[in-house]
Formats: structure tokens, C-alpha cells, sequence
């Protein structure tokens, strides 16, 4: 059994270029959720989705950053014209149920912008 | 917004020591959870607890949610040094609404 995956596990991008960071739930789990971590901090919530819903995104920045789970592959965090703030590990989560339940992590992507 | 705050942020023991890190929210919960992140790893699903009161065990750690359903703890005894790590709780208030709350985490260090 697959885990949560993530990729790229590491990615670097200058100032103002775009960063696109994927997960693909386990086999079965329909619930995304992004989580954004900085350097010795907690996680933080970004978003939740379900196939092609977003669900809550309270915690996405209002501009720069989208995500999206389409029908068919991966879940998309999307940063565009990244800033040296956006640096940071995102880890993706996901769950079976419509209800909160065990949250299963990827590896993480952790983006590093120049 | 709803808020859980977990303390302490930091704790260093010595192995063979206890350890114990809390969670605590103003409002009343309706389950809460435990992960663990090794350094440079991504957070381990430990446990889920849902009732007013409950206890849980895994081998030395030690898990419970209070009787207002408002806080929980976790607790390690006599820590050895692969319990290094971080400790995250994740507060649930509403389970329809599929989001959960995370505390900003104990970092436990374990001496030798």
C-alpha cells in the first residue's frame, strides 16, 4: 500500500518564479489537506478539498496561492511569484472519511526560494 | 479562530526521565488527536481520543482527554532517546467540517 506522496521532495525557485507542489492521497482517501510549516514551527492549516471542492481554505494566503484536486490525479498547491517568506516545508495530508479522522502525512515538499 | 495551545514548546530530559506535554482549548472539543514528527520527517498519526475522560495506552505513552473535553495529555515514561521528536496535538471542534486544529507543537530532546 502507497502511501501519501509528494513531489518534488525539494524544490528551490528564485523570487518570482511559480512553485507547483503535488500530492496523490492514499488509495481510497478522497480528503486533501495541505498544512504549511515553517522552520521550528507548527503545522498550519491551509486548505481542505475533496475531489473537485474546496472545501475550507481559511488558511491560504488571499493572493498567490491556489490549490485544486481535480477528478483524475494529483492534489496541486499552487504558489505563484514566490517570496523568500513562502520557504517552508508543505506536507499534504489525507483521510477517508467525510469526518476528521486519522490524517495520513506525505514526505513533505520543502521549497526553498533564492 | 479556534485556537489550542500546547505547552511546553520545549522539553529536555534525561533518558529514563518522564516526560508530559499538554493541550489545552477554551472550547469544548470534539476529539482530538496525537502526531509525532521525527527531526526532519513529517508528522506519524499516534492516536485519536473521543470520549470525556478517556485514557489510552501505547506501551509507555500514556494518552488523555479531560472530562470537560477542553484539554489532553500525552505522557512518556522513562523516555529513551528514540522518543525524540516533536509531539503535535490536533484539536477537532466540529467533525462535519473536516478541519482540525494543530498545536504549535513540544520538541522533546532525550539526553543519553
Amino acid at each position: 500500500n502507497a502511501g501519501v506522496m509528494q513531489n518534488p521532495r525539494h524544490l528551490v525557485r528564485r523570487r518570482g518564479q511559480e512553485a507547483r507542489l503535488r500530492c496523490s492521497p492514499m488509495k481510497g482517501h478522497s480528503h486533501v489537506y495541505w498544512y504549511r510549516q515553517l522552520p521550528e514551527e507548527g503545522l498550519k492549516f491551509m486548505v481542505y478539498l475533496q475531489k473537485e471542492n474546496i472545501i475550507d481554505e481559511s488558511g491560504m494566503p488571499k493572493e498567490r496561492f491556489s490549490a485544486e484536486f481535480p477528478k483524475e490525479g494529483p492534489s496541486i498547491l499552487r504558489i505563484q511569484q514566490v517570496v523568500r517568506g513562502d520557504s517552508a516545508a508543505y506536507f499534504c495530508a489525507s483521510s477517508p472519511n467525510l469526518a476528521v479522522d486519522t490524517q495520513y502525512f506525505g514526505p513533505g515538499t520543502r521549497l526553498t526560494v533564492l | 479562530g479556534q485556537q489550542v495551545m500546547q505547552i511546553p514548546q520545549y522539553q529536555h530530559v534525561q533518558e529514563g526521565e518522564d516526560f508530559t506535554t499538554y493541550c489545552n482549548s477554551s472550547t469544548t472539543l470534539s476529539n482530538i488527536q496525537w502526531y509525532k514528527q521525527r527531526p526532519g520527517g513529517h508528522p506519524v498519526f499516534l492516536i485519536q481520543l473521543v470520549k470525556s475522560g478517556e485514557v489510552k495506552k501505547q506501551k509507555r505513552l500514556t494518552f488523555q482527554f479531560g472530562e470537560a473535553k477542553k484539554n489532553s495529555s500525552l505522557h512518556i515514561t522513562a523516555t529513551q532517546t528514540t522518543d525524540v521528536g516533536t509531539y503535535f496535538c490536533a484539536a477537532v471542534y466540529n467533525t462535519n467540517a473536516g478541519k482540525s486544529t494543530f498545536g504549535d507543537g513540544t520538541t522533546l530532546t532525550v539526553k543519553p
